[in-house]
């Protein structure tokens, strides 16, 4: 099915571990994003990729890095994770920036920190 | 700082009841204002406002944009406990989407 994958669908990890987050999309959009989602928080914004070749922080990156391979796919990196990361996370792409075309999103990942 | 606020934060209501979900929102360069349903994972898009005034509708939901006021409005009529969910909004700039804090919607039987 086309849309937008992301693995692993949950992750534990202990305080200062670092891993990577996968996003991929087959949809040839332009534009990915990252969000996190906390209980009472909605969704905010990470990073996002306007387009290949470019990024740009959203409303919370420390603590964050993200790396646009290519066209297809978004990555988002934990270098030293901490509890305040717990949270569950968000991919998401669109045809294009200056003109909604809607947001496609991932199922998510559930990371939780110890 | 752009920012979206919803309320109210939590409904419970009985089947065939009517709700009235609202969201205002203040965002420098706005362009439009999106409903999504989140139920057990991914938002999922309900609707898409750009003009003030015109009502989108979708079955018994309906939404309606206020430019004037900031502000928006998610009526679902008739509810059903399929409608449980949380319910976000998101005002879109220029590049991004920016989400409120999602009002929680419990339907009961």
């Amino acid at each position: 099915n086309a849309g937008v994958t992301q693995t692993p669908k949950f992750q534990v990890l202990k305080t200062g571990q670092s891993m990577t987050l996968q996003c991929a999309q087959d949809m040839n959009h332009n534009s990915m994003y990252w969000y996190r989602q906390d209980p009472g928080m909605g969704l905010r914004l990470i990073y996002y990729s306007a387009s290949e070749g470019t990024t740009d922080k959203g409303e919370v990156p420390n603590g964050y890095n993200v790396s646009r391979l290519n066209k297809r796919e978004f990555s988002l990196r934990l270098e030293s994770a901490a509890p305040s990361q717990t949270s569950v996370y968000f991919c998401a792409s669109s045809e294009g920036t200056g003109l909604h075309y809607g947001y496609t999103f991932g199922s998510g990942t559930r990371l939780t920190v110890v | 700082e752009d920012k979206v606020v919803q309320s109210p934060l939590s409904l419970v209501v009985h089947e065939g009841d009517t709700v009235t979900l609202n969201c205002s929102y203040e965002v420098t360069n706005f362009r439009s204002l999106l409903w999504y349903k989140q139920e057990k994972k991914a938002p999922t898009f309900l609707f898409m406002l750009t003009s003030s005034g015109i009502e989108k509708k979708s079955g018994r939901l309906s939404s309606i944009l206020d430019k004037k006021e900031l502000s928006s409005i998610l009526n679902i009529t008739a509810t059903q406990t399929g409608d449980s969910a949380i319910y976000l909004c998101a005002a879109y700039n220029t590049d991004k989407l920016i989400f409120g804090t999602g009002t929680r919607l419990q339907v009961f039987p």
